[in-house]
């Protein structure tokens, strides 16, 4: 089955820099690609998403980049803010219902 | 607006007793719906999924339950809880499209002792 690996584990950077947070994926079939934060002791919302049919896709200050052919995608920050500050899971979806997420990132904004 | 509840916000539990979490969507009628199971620190794994009421399929056997009884509710139970179910529980929805973000419910927090 799927296999989402979150490359980053924690990730500090100085409020105002650009982050970046990198997965890979197995399965050739998977195609939505969703980003969700998560804050302290608190529940999952959505960020972003990226569809297969497209490699590059920003929200604001927010890009996804997908490479299919490295089945890998990353999530990319500018100008970081101290409420960027949470744990960021990547997924994968390698059908219409089912989502496999990676291991999260905590991304902590330095003042 | 469409909202999500959870219940209950919190559990502590006995190794061997019955469970029992409900989860509440209002203002979105035929919404796909999953349960998901978070261990301390840990990454989100997706337990159930049901399309339309009636119908559940399980992703992962973790010796728990789901049933769909109405439109808009979502159960997960267990006869008998193990230390390891331990964890948050969150409820999510989507649209009844393909491909679309999930929106997740404020979580149960179950304690098993």
């Amino acid at each position: 089955g799927e296999k989402v690996e979150q490359h980053e584990s924690t990730l500090s950077v100085r409020e105002g820099d650009s982050a970046v947070i990198n997965c890979t994926y197995t399965d050739t079939a998977s195609s939505y690609f969703p980003w969700y934060k998560q804050e302290a002791g608190k529940s999952l919302h959505f960020v972003i998403d990226i569809r297969s049919n497209v490699d590059r896709k920003q929200s604001q200050r927010l890009t996804v980049l997908l490479d299919k052919k490295a089945k890998r995608f990353s999530l990319h920050i500018t100008a970081t803010q101290p409420e960027d500050s949470a744990i960021y899971f990547c997924a994968a979806s390698p059908n219409t219902n089912k989502v496999v997420f990676g291991t999260g990132t905590r991304l902590q904004v330095l003042p | 607006a469409q909202t999500i509840h959870q219940w209950p916000v919190a559990e502590i539990k006995a190794v061997g007793s019955p469970l029992s979490l409900g989860c509440t969507i209002k203002g979105k009628s035929s919404p796909n719906l999953y349960w998901y199971w978070q261990a301390t620190g840990g990454t989100l794994q997706q337990l159930f999924y049901s399309i339309t009421v009636g119908q559940v399929e399980s992703v992962v056997q973790l010796n728990l339950s789901a049933s769909r009884p109405k439109d808009d509710q979502f159960i997960l139970s267990t006869e008998k809880l193990l230390l390891s179910h331990s964890g948050f529980y969150l409820c999510a929805w989507s649209p009844d499209w393909v491909y679309a973000e999930q929106f997740f419910g404020p979580g149960t927090r179950l304690t098993v002792l």
